[in-house]
């Protein structure tokens, strides 16, 4: 099993949708979490942080499930510009801390 | 916020050429930075851990020999390719942490240096 797992889509969705994924660990003692947005031949960059409590940036929401090891993302009312690849990226601590990242999800919207 | 910047973006060079990729903090100081590599269509892969002032941690799978890290400075670190071929082709990140506690911190990355090798 892949320590973080996403589901690589692609999610083709109308302007104006509502769309959700999930990302799964395997490893209980992570404790960082954050959504990351790549666009085509870019660098990533930091969407939002994912907190226990959840967490909502206008149209996006972040939530995080420890005892079902998941986090999400929602995008509401999305976007033309929403169109990227969306990466979870979860850091676990030891003696080395630990930063993987998911295999990403790439979302398309359609006009 | 924190900066990172990365040259050079894109670099295009016969097989053979060693390669070197720059990683800066611009407004911070980083102890320690990250280089991903990341093949089309797939995630970044942690190649190795950058400390300033002592010698890298390099994942399983990637050669140390073959991909020099150097980091001299607290805002500088470089990975050098050497005697690169065409399956060194890919996109390289580097990231680091911005000051502070950074185990909670979100990593700040470089534009990337997409690296083709004919």
């Amino acid at each position: 099993r892949k320590e973080v797992e996403q589901d690589p889509g692609p999610f083709n969705v109308p302007e104006g949708a509502t769309v959700a994924f999930n990302c799964t660990y395997s490893n209980s003692a992570s404790q960082s979490f954050f959504w990351y947005r790549q666009d085509c031949r870019k660098e990533p960059k930091l969407l939002m942080s994912v907190y226990s409590s959840g967490n909502e940036d206008g149209r996006f929401t972040a939530q995080l499930n420890r005892a079902s090891q998941y986090i999400s993302l929602l995008i509401r009312d999305s976007k033309l510009s929403d169109s990227a690849t969306y990466l979870c990226v979860v850091t676990e601590y030891s003696s080395a801390s630990k930063i993987i990242f998911g295999s990403g999800t790439r979302l398309s919207i359609r006009p | 916020g924190a900066v990172v910047s990365q040259h050079p973006s894109w670099v295009i060079c016969k097989s053979g050429t060693s390669v070197k990729i720059e990683c800066r903090s611009l407004d911070f100081q980083a102890t320690t930075m990250f280089w991903y590599r990341q093949f089309p269509k797939q995630s970044l892969m942690l190649m190795a851990t950058s400390n300033e002032g002592s010698k890298a941690t390099y994942e399983q799978g990637v050669e140390k020999d073959k991909f020099l890290i150097n980091h001299a400075s607290l805002t500088l670190s470089t990975l050098t390719v050497t005697s690169a071929h065409p399956e060194d082709s890919s996109f390289y990140i580097c990231s680091a942490y911005p000051p502070g506690r950074y185990s909670n911190q979100p990593q700040h990355f470089g534009d990337g240096t997409r690296l083709s090798i004919l």
